[in-house]
C-alpha cells in the first residue's frame, strides 16, 4: 500500500516557467489537499477538493491551479513560476469528512523558483 | 491572528529528560484536535486525535492531553530519536473537513 505519492522530489524552474505536481492516493479517499510549508510559517492550504469534479479554494491559492478528475489524481498546477512559490508542497487525504479523520501525508516535493 | 499556536518554537532536551509542547487554539466547535510528527524531508505523520477536554491518548513515550483551550503533548524520557517536529492542527464544527495548523515545534534529543 503505497499511501499517498508525490513527484518529482526535487525541481528547479526559472520564473515564468509552467509545472504540474502530480499527487496520487491508493487509499480510495474522497478528500485531497494540497499545502506548503515555508520556513517559520507552518503549513498552508493552497486548494482542496471533497471529490472527483469538485475543487475549492485555501488559503493561498494565487498562482496555482488544480484538477480533480478520478479519485486517485489530484495534480496542482503553477502557471508561470515566481520565486515567491519556491517551498515544500505537501498533497495530503482524507477518507472521509468526520472530525475523526486524519490526513496521510506525501513526502513533499521541494520546488527552488530561480 | 493564529489561531494555533505552538510554544516552544523550538526545544532541547537531554536523553531522558521529560518535557511538554503546548498547543493552545482560539477557535470555538472543536471538532478535533491532531497531534502529527515531521521528521526531516518527510511528509507528516498522524499521532493523535483528541476530541473533548479530559481526553488523553497514549504512545509509547508521547502522551497528549486536552483542556477546553489547549493541548498539551508529553515526552517521557525522550530518546534521540524523538527528535522531530511536532505539528499540532484544529478542527471545527461548521467548517470544512480541512484542519488548521500551528507552525510546530522542532524537538531535538541529545545522546
Amino acid at each position: 500500500n503505497a499511501g499517498v505519492t508525490q513527484t518529482p522530489k526535487f525541481q528547479v524552474l526559472k520564473t515564468g516557467q509552467s509545472m504540474t505536481l502530480q499527487c496520487a492516493q491508493d487509499m480510495n479517499h474522497e478528500y485531497m489537499s494540497w499545502y506548503r510549508q515555508d520556513p517559520g510559517m507552518g503549513l498552508r492550504l493552497i486548494h482542496y477538493s471533497v471529490g472527483a469534479g469538485i475543487t475549492d479554494q485555501g488559503e493561498v491559492p494565487n498562482g496555482y491551479n488544480v484538477s480533480r478528475s478520478t479519485t486517485e489524481d489530484f495534480p496542482l498546477r503553477l502557471l508561470s513560476a515566481a520565486p515567491s512559490q519556491t517551498s515544500v508542497y505537501f498533497c495530503a487525504s482524507s477518507d472521509q469528512g468526520g472530525h475523526n479523520s486524519p490526513l496521510h501525508f506525501g513526502n513533499g516535493t521541494r520546488l527552488t523558483v530561480t | 491572528e493564529d489561531q494555533v499556536t505552538q510554544s516552544p518554537e523550538a526545544l532541547r532536551l537531554q536523553e531522558g529528560e521529560s518535557s511538554s509542547l503546548n498547543c493552545s487554539y482560539t477557535v470555538s466547535g472543536l471538532r478535533g484536535l491532531f497531534w502529527y510528527r515531521q521528521d526531516p524531508g518527510k511528509g507528516p505523520e498522524f499521532l493523535f486525535t483528541l476530541y473533548s477536554a479530559g481526553e488523553e491518548k497514549e504512545k509509547e513515550r508521547l502522551k497528549a492531553t486536552l483542556t477546553k483551550k489547549e493541548s498539551f503533548l508529553h515526552i517521557t524520557a525522550p530518546k534521540p530519536e524523538d527528535s522531530a517536529t511536532y505539528l499540532c492542527a484544529v478542527r471545527i464544527s461548521g467548517g470544512s473537513y480541512i484542519p488548521t495548523f500551528g507552525r510546530g515545534t522542532s524537538l531535538i534529543v541529545h545522546p
